[in-house]
């Protein structure tokens, strides 16, 4: 079945530490993006990418890095500079530019010991 | 002003009734709307598109008000399953996607 994963599901991480999220698609979509949700607040938008090679940054960028390899793989990483990781995250992907409808990974919950 | 409010709830509704959200906007620009499900702890998934003309599905219908700037969903005969957070969604482009805070429903036996 088609669909968008991602990994790990919980994630306990030392502060000070760097961790890496993966999200997965075998959608042949093009665009994918990475979202965090806090308790209380909409999702809000880290980075996204339109195509390979290419990722543009989100409202809340600073202390998060991404890279865009291959079309199907889209990995975050939470860096040390990120002040309150501590979080929902959520990878989407869109099938292209005339196509609306976001899908949903099942997303990695962060907890920042 | 917010780009996209919703009165976060809870709606608290018996089995069986109405129960209508709206979702107020700002950004007039915004080409596409949609609401969302999100269970707890579980990722969002889409619920349907909204259209001027309105768009129906079973027991949900979506409206969109351009003039008035806000988009709705009423529920009819609400099953326990329906309970979840409904979120309102605004597209205009890959870049511009905005997520209210959601609404939370909570149906009662």
């Amino acid at each position: 079945d088609g669909g968008i994963t991602q990994s790990p599901k919980y994630l306990f991480r030392k502060e000070g530490q760097n961790v890496t999220l993966s999200c997965e698609q075998n959608l042949n979509h093009d665009a994918m993006y990475w979202y965090r949700q806090d308790p209380g607040q909409g999702l809000r938008l880290i980075y996204y990418s339109q195509i390979v090679n290419d990722f543009q940054k989100g409202d809340i960028a600073e202390g998060y890095s991404v890279s865009r390899e291959k079309k199907e793989s889209f990995p975050l990483t939470v860096t040390s500079a990120q002040k309150n990781p501590t979080a929902f995250y959520l990878c989407a992907s869109v099938q292209g530019p005339s196509y609306n409808e976001q899908f949903f990974g099942p997303g990695t919950r962060l907890t920042v010991l | 002003r917010k780009e996209v409010e919703q009165d976060p709830g809870p709606f608290n509704v018996p089995e069986g009734a109405t129960v209508a959200f709206n979702c107020t906007y700002s950004n007039s620009a915004s080409q596409s709307f949609f609401w969302y499900r999100q269970d707890c702890r579980k990722e969002p998934k889409l619920l349907m598109s909204v259209y001027s003309s309105g768009n129906e599905d079973g027991r949900f219908t979506a409206q969109l008000n351009r003039a008035s700037q806000y988009i709705s969903l009423l529920i009819r005969d609400s099953k326990l399953s329906d309970s979840a957070t409904y979120l309102c969604v605004l597209y205009g482009g890959y870049q511009k996607v905005t997520f209210g805070t959601g609404t939370k429903l909570q149906v009662i036996p």
